[in-house]
């Protein structure tokens, strides 16, 4: 079956520039979550979306960024007047509906760059 | 502030030999742990995980022991093999689903 998908998988970008990141999450996974892997570093969580609840946006740097998910399904994370700092990678990941969903099943990511 | 640390950044281990992975927290919280493995270009595969009411979760080559005393935990494979190779992340979470990474280790299996 089809997995996570991300597009583009790169993007170069000049500084002060918006970008749009795009997720589709497989199919009737109920959670959705956007973390970022800058270089030699951890995977940093974003922001996560469980259902029709209001999103978790706790990891977001900074108000330059955000997020939406359409219909339950596809996410769109948008960075406006992008930055040199925000040069990462972007992964996208989704859990099946359940009490004990905390394996996430990630997308290839988006790799960023910011001149 | 690091609330889940793989102190190790670099490991390389011979073939068939048991390969040892480290990992540290903070967050007496956490209640779920997970391993991750992540090659170049593509996104992190689930590996195993464990509860916070086990010590020990095995799965093929593939085994992780928590010690919650010392808020430590590792995964070990054995026997090694080259398609091994990879970055491994360690992730925790504290009932909700968000996972707190760690750095991850490269792991290197040399023939």
């Amino acid at each position: 079956g089809a997995g996570v998908s991300q597009s583009p998988s790169n993007k170069v970008t000049e500084k002060g520039k918006d970008v749009e990141l795009r997720c589709d999450p497989i199919s009737g996974h109920t959670a959705l979550y956007w973390y970022r892997q800058s270089l030699g570093q951890g995977l940093e969580f974003l922001i996560y979306f469980q259902g029709n609840s209001a999103p978790d946006k706790s990891g977001l740097p900074s108000d330059r960024f955000s997020a939406e998910r359409t219909g339950g399904s596809v996410s769109t994370l948008t960075i406006q007047r992008t930055q040199q700092e925000d040069s990462a990678v972007y992964l996208c990941a989704s859990s099946p509906p359940g009490p004990l969903n905390n394996e996430q099943f990630f997308g290839p990511g988006t790799r960023l760059t910011v001149l | 502030d690091q609330q889940v640390k793989q102190n190790s950044p670099s490991l390389s281990v011979q073939e068939g030999r048991i390969s040892i992975l480290n990992c540290d927290y903070t967050n007496s919280m956490f209640d779920y742990f997970l391993w991750y493995k992540k090659y170049p270009a593509e996104g992190p595969t689930f590996l195993i995980s464990i509860s916070s009411i086990k010590d020990k979760n095995e799965d093929g080559r593939f085994t992780v022991f928590l010690n919650k005393s010392a808020k430590h935990l590792s995964l070990h494979i054995v026997p090694s093999q080259p398609g091994d190779s990879a970055v491994y992340f360690c992730a925790a979470s504290a009932g909700a689903q968000k996972l707190v990474f760690g750095q991850g280790t490269r792991l290197t299996i040399n023939p």
